[in-house]
């Protein structure tokens, strides 16, 4: 079995603000990838970054970057400087067992105020 | 090249009739995935396909709904008859396969039983 926690819920931020997104995983298995998917208004999911699990180099995109550590379970999202458009809904997802077929936590809306 | 094309994009129905979603993923990728949002349940995934053949229904919420992949480029999702408790957005997901995970999503159908 897999399953994500997204503890946050929603997010409320002024512009130019830095903010990490939390995501806690599940999984029996040592073989697995994690993903970051965004959601903005418009409504269709957009992927933003996958990991796999012999891999915890933390990885940076610009604004974005990702810290996943095996010993806590997380993989966690943070945006530098926020701007407007980062306001979306942010979903992690684990992937594993076999199948590979992600789980989703149930997302974290993230509000940028101008 | 196209994304993954849903149809319709919004649908109004009344209670106990048919609704028919419509989905036609990236060319050449294996697999097809059906997801359902709601607020309750987050993300769901209610089945997938791999080259054109159902893999795993279990997410299926019961027998009013069914799916079908007749081809490659082609796939439906069938709620019949609808209830309230149907209403949700529905979204398709297509990915190259392998261990990649990387769903490429849909825009989603936002249904509405009345």
């Amino acid at each position: 079995a897999q399953k994500v926690t997204q503890a946050q819920t929603e997010i409320s931020v002024v512009e130019k603000e830095d903010v990490t997104l939390d995501c806690v995983y599940e999984t029996r298995d040592t073989t697995y990838y994690l993903f970051w998917y965004k959601q903005p208004p418009s409504g269709e999911l957009v992927f933003l970054i996958r990991r796999n699990s012999f891999d915890e180099q933390n990885e940076i995109s610009g604004r974005y970057s990702w810290n996943f550590q095996k010993s806590t379970s997380s993989f966690n999202f943070t945006i530098t400087a926020s701007q407007v458009v980062d306001s979306a809904v942010y979903f992690c997802a684990v992937a594993s067992g076999g199948s590979y077929i992600p789980t989703f936590g149930r997302g974290t809306s993230l509000i940028v105020h101008p | 090249d196209a994304g993954v094309i849903q149809s319709p994009r919004h649908e109004v129905t009344e209670m106990g009739q048919e609704v028919t979603l419509r989905c036609k993923p990236i060319s050449g990728h294996d697999y097809l995935f059906w997801y359902r949002q709601t607020m309750m349940r987050g993300l769901e995934l209610l089945i997938y396909f791999n080259n054109n053949v159902p893999i795993d229904d279990s997410g299926m919420p019961e027998d009013r709904f069914s799916a079908k992949m007749p081809n490659a480029s082609f796939s439906t999702l069938k709620i019949q008859p609808s209830e309230p408790r149907d209403s949700a957005v529905y979204f398709c997901a297509s990915s190259p396969g392998g261990r990649t995970g990387e769903l490429f999503f849909g825009e989603g159908s936002r249904l509405t039983v009345l």
